[in-house]
């Protein structure tokens, strides 16, 4: 079975500056797909950023990117030009059309944001 | 617009008790899932319809019972609530077959059983 880990249950960043989650997960697939959401203290799940797992390059939107590593399983998420906003609960996902569709988390990384 | 919306938000109540969760989207999506996030913040599939189709079904105690009157709506009744079940309870859906099969969620009910 599919399992997603993120190891870092709290991070803090400074202000302007970036911050790196981890997440690492397991599966024999080789075409899935992964996610970032982010859930603000508001509790909606907001989409960050997917990435496909045949494409090498790693998927950015805005300040955010991902660094893709398909040997080693791993999906971690850079958050460049930290703000305010950017305070929440992150989690990393797991998807393959096969599992009905569904998404496999992972536990969550709080991330607070100082001024 | 509400892409996916769910009520109630919140919803206290009694163990013992029989209470239901709806939730409706508008996107025009074929498959609809129920997640569960416990106190921990761990988030677990619950139940995806296709179709009006029951395709997942997790090991989820049959005190709950989910109905999709159309591939628009998906609700969740919950009998003989038990304190375990305060948990938030989030609805998403999304199109099979699109290149991501993204998932849109709803805004999340809080439910309590006291």
């Amino acid at each position: 079975a599919q399992t997603v880990t993120q190891s870092q249950p709290e991070m803090s960043v400074q202000e302007a500056e970036t911050v790196t989650l981890s997440c690492t997960y397991d599966t024999s697939e080789s075409d899935y797909y992964l996610f970032w959401y982010k859930q603000p203290p508001s509790r909606q799940m907001i989409l960050v950023i997917r990435q496909e797992a045949y494409k090498q390059q790693n998927a950015t939107e805005n300040r955010f990117s991902v660094n893709f590593q398909k040997a080693a399983k791993s999906f971690s998420l850079k958050i460049s030009d930290s703000q305010l906003g950017d305070a929440a609960m992150y989690f990393c996902a797991y998807h393959h059309y096969n599992q009905g569709g569904k998404l496999i988390f992972g536990q969550g990384t709080e991330l607070s944001v100082k001024p | 617009d509400t892409a996916v919306s769910q009520t109630p938000k919140y919803l206290v109540t009694q163990m013992g008790n029989d209470k239901s969760i709806k939730c409706e989207q508008n996107l025009g999506h074929d498959t609809m899932y129920w997640y569960k996030q416990d106190s921990k913040k761990f988030l677990k599939i619950m139940f995806s319809y296709n179709n009006k189709e029951l395709i997942i079904n997790e090991t989820v105690p049959n005190r709950f019972s989910p109905k999709s009157p159309d591939k628009a709506h998906l609700n969740l009744h919950i009998n003989s609530l038990e304190l375990g079940d305060s948990a938030v309870y989030f609805c998403a859906s999304s199109q099979v077959g699109t290149v991501s099969y993204e998932q849109y969620f709803g805004p999340g009910t809080r439910l309590t059983v006291t």
